[in-house]
């Protein structure tokens, strides 16, 4: 039973265009998320969060939607530079739990030059 | 800040044998993780610590899985009589509390386990 779904295993984007990651959760006890990037070979790292109680949050050319009656949040990242290509990943945690971070399976974003 | 660190970054067994891997953390974090990745799929939680004290284990973790945290720092995570299916990425992390964005987890770059 996954609870947090990204649907989409790949996305190939031009550089210079906006990316939209999008991501969908079935437990309604979360109430913070959050995505990590990964590169070959390496960790994964954190990106940006967004909590429950805002549905916007930017950090510079990243930016996190949250729709929670929709139980869906969104990635934009513009402009999209090769540099982002990796594996970008969805979480989400609980209040009754917040250490305990549920990853999605992760879309392989490719910025093409 | 010298990041978490994971040994070794491979390890090749056969079916049956035990194996154990490490984790350090980053010094001045005092929750520990454990997460197994395979293909295609995200990182999947199986524990986690809080300085020495084991504070949730998810029933991915059968019982040939035993985390220890001796002294609150380093992280061993030791598997039994490993099975094909135990074959994947184990990913250490650590933060300095709970997994919140001003507190995010940060990831060591993982032990790859593949039992023939």
């Amino acid at each position: 039973d996954q609870q947090v779904k990204q649907n989409s295993p790949s996305l190939s984007v031009q550089e210079g265009r906006i990316s939209i990651l999008n991501c969908d959760y079935t437990n309604s006890m979360f109430d913070y998320f959050l995505w990590y990037k990964k590169y070959p070979a390496e960790g994964p790292t954190f990106l940006i969060s967004i909590s429950s109680i805002k549905d916007k949050n930017e950090d510079g050319r990243f930016t996190v939607f949250l729709n929670k009656s929709a139980k869906h949040l969104s990635l934009h990242i513009v402009p999209s530079q090769p540099g982002d290509s990796a594996v970008y990943f969805c979480a989400a945690s609980a209040k009754t739990s917040y250490d305990k971070v549920i990853f999605g399976p992760g879309t392989s974003l490719s910025v093409i030059p | 800040d010298t990041g978490v660190s994971q040994n070794p970054r491979h390890k090749i067994t056969k079916r049956g044998q035990n194996v154990t891997f490490r984790c350090d953390p980053i010094s001045e974090h005092n929750r520990l993780y454990w997460y197994r990745q395979t293909l295609g799929q995200g990182p999947e939680f199986l524990t986690y610590f809080q300085n020495e004290a084991q504070l949730e284990k998810s029933r991915l973790l059968s019982d040939r899985f035993s985390a220890e945290r001796p002294k609150g720092s380093f992280s061993t995570l030791e598997i039994q009589r490993t099975e094909q299916g135990d074959s994947a990425m184990y990913l250490c992390a650590s933060s300095r509390r709970g997994g919140k964005g001003n507190s995010p987890l940060h990831f060591g770059n993982g032990t790859r386990l593949t039992v023939t």
